[in-house]
């Protein structure tokens, strides 16, 4: 079973929809969780860190559930330039695992 | 947010040649690097993590003697891919972590993208 899982997608948004993206990860130890975003051939980028209080940034959400080991990325009001593919990451002791990256095509 | 940089971005090789890869933390001292490679379309493999002053840790199914890694300071750690094939040919990212006041965040350097011909 993989470390980290993510439905690959694409997500196809009309500009201005709220979308949604779930990761699932194994290792119940996990001790901190990312969101990246990657662009077209491009390097990740923070995106945002995932606590378990939940946390938020503009029009980005970000819930962690430890008891049923996911996390989410909520993105409202999309725009053009959220189109992009998003990492989950999970941090097992100084461990990152990747997921596969959700792509999300935003369009007009 | 941390700087991290990466040299060359784009290299193109002969078949047997090695190439070295920099990556460098620019703001701050990165107790962690790691080095991953991305293939097209695919997410990202990490290959080994490298802590200043001590050997790599390399994931298992990489060659520590292929893709030697030295890490020599706080602020650089170095990939070489020892007598390169197509094969090889590949996006590799280094990133670094240690940014005091993070929560063990990973900064991400632009990239390598290597071509073995």
């Amino acid at each position: 079973r993989k470390e980290v899982e993510q439905d690959p997608g694409p997500f196809n948004v009309p500009e201005g929809a709220t979308v949604a993206f779930n990761c699932t990860y194994s290792n119940s130890a996990s001790q901190s969780f990312f969101w990246y975003r990657q662009d077209c051939r491009k390097e990740p980028k923070l995106l945002m860190s995932v606590y378990s209080s939940g946390n938020e940034d503009g029009r980005f959400t970000a819930q962690l559930n430890r008891a049923s080991q996911y996390i989410s990325l909520l993105i409202r009001d999309s725009k053009l330039s959220d189109s992009a593919t998003y990492l989950c990451v999970v941090n097992n002791f100084n461990k990152f695992y990747f997921g596969s990256g959700t792509k999300l095509n935003v369009k007009p | 947010g941390a700087v991290v940089s990466q040299h060359p971005s784009r290299v193109i090789c002969k078949s047997g040649t090695s190439v070295k890869i920099e990556c460098r933390s620019l703001d701050f001292q990165a107790t962690t690097m790691f080095w991953y490679r991305q293939f097209p379309k695919k997410s990202l493999m990490l290959m080994a993590t490298s802590n200043e002053g001590s050997k790599a840790t390399y994931e298992q199914g990489v060659e520590k003697d292929k893709f030697l890694i030295n890490h020599a300071s706080l602020t650089l750690s170095t990939l070489t891919v020892t007598s390169a094939h197509p094969e090889d040919s590949s996006f590799y990212i280094c990133s670094a972590s240690g940014l005091a006041g993070t929560n063990n965040e990973q900064f991400f350097g632009p990239g390598t993208r290597l071509t073995v011909l």
